[in-house]
């Protein structure tokens, strides 16, 4: 089965300095991995996706995320904030099956982050 | 615009009654997706559809009932045996490489 476990449940930092918000996932199966952005009652909206390829991967909004096979592992960064950034964020991970285009995530708890003037 | 539309916005129950939400996509998506969010839990899936007159229970079906008749819509039933439903509810629909679009949510509250 697999899990997602998001470290910090609130991160609070300082408008223009550097966040990373954590994600560790377990599986047994090669996943695909995403981080998705929710602002107060409003849908969620994807920032980054890992498929395959460059572990590296860029989102909109600025943000970047890791992914790490053997710390099994997907952090979302960005190196400076803006007070519109203030928001939760949620990171999934899924076994993307193609047939049918069905795909089953399972999300984290969620980590709120609080940027501050 | 594409995209998903979900109603009503908000949306309040008395003890005892059925409530539909309805969601509708024009995405041309075959997947679609009911999500319940409540505090500190992050999203639980309810139900899905892979393809129309098709749907399976997720991990929290209970007290929940679907239907698939179009592509475009997936409405969702919160029947009264439900026991704990008020909750942030999101619909989604999947694309060709995996990633979910969600509609802005319905917000439904028992009084």
């Amino acid at each position: 089965a697999q899990s997602v476990t998001q470290l910090d449940s609130q991160v609070p930092v300082f408008e223009e300095a550097p966040v990373e918000l954590r994600c560790n996932y377990s599986s047994s199966v090669s996943v695909y991995l995403f981080w998705y952005v929710q602002y107060p009652n409003q849908g969620l909206q994807l920032l980054l996706k890992y498929l395959s390829g460059s572990t590296l991967v860029k989102g909109i909004n600025g943000f970047e995320a890791e992914f790490n096979k053997s710390q099994t592992s997907f952090h979302l960064r960005k190196p400076s904030v803006h007070i519109s950034d203030t928001a939760e964020y949620f990171c999934a991970v899924s076994s993307f099956m193609f047939s049918g285009g069905y795909n089953k995530l399972i999300f984290g708890a969620g980590t709120r982050l609080a940027v501050h003037p | 615009d594409g995209g998903i539309t979900q109603s009503p916005k908000y949306l309040f129950r008395k003890e005892g009654q059925n409530v539909t939400l309805s969601c509708e996509q024009n995405l041309n998506h075959d997947a679609m997706y009911w999500y319940r969010q409540d505090p500190g839990q992050g999203l639980r899936l309810i139900y899905y559809s892979q393809i129309v007159n098709d749907f399976q229970k997720g991990d929290i079906a209970e007290g929940y009932s679907v239907s698939r008749e179009k592509k475009e819509s997936f409405p969702l039933t919160v029947t009264s045996a439900q026991k704990n439903p008020t909750a942030f509810y999101l619909c989604a629909s999947s694309g060709s490489h995996g990633e979910l679009f969600f509609g802005e949510g319905s917000r439904l509250t028992v009084l």
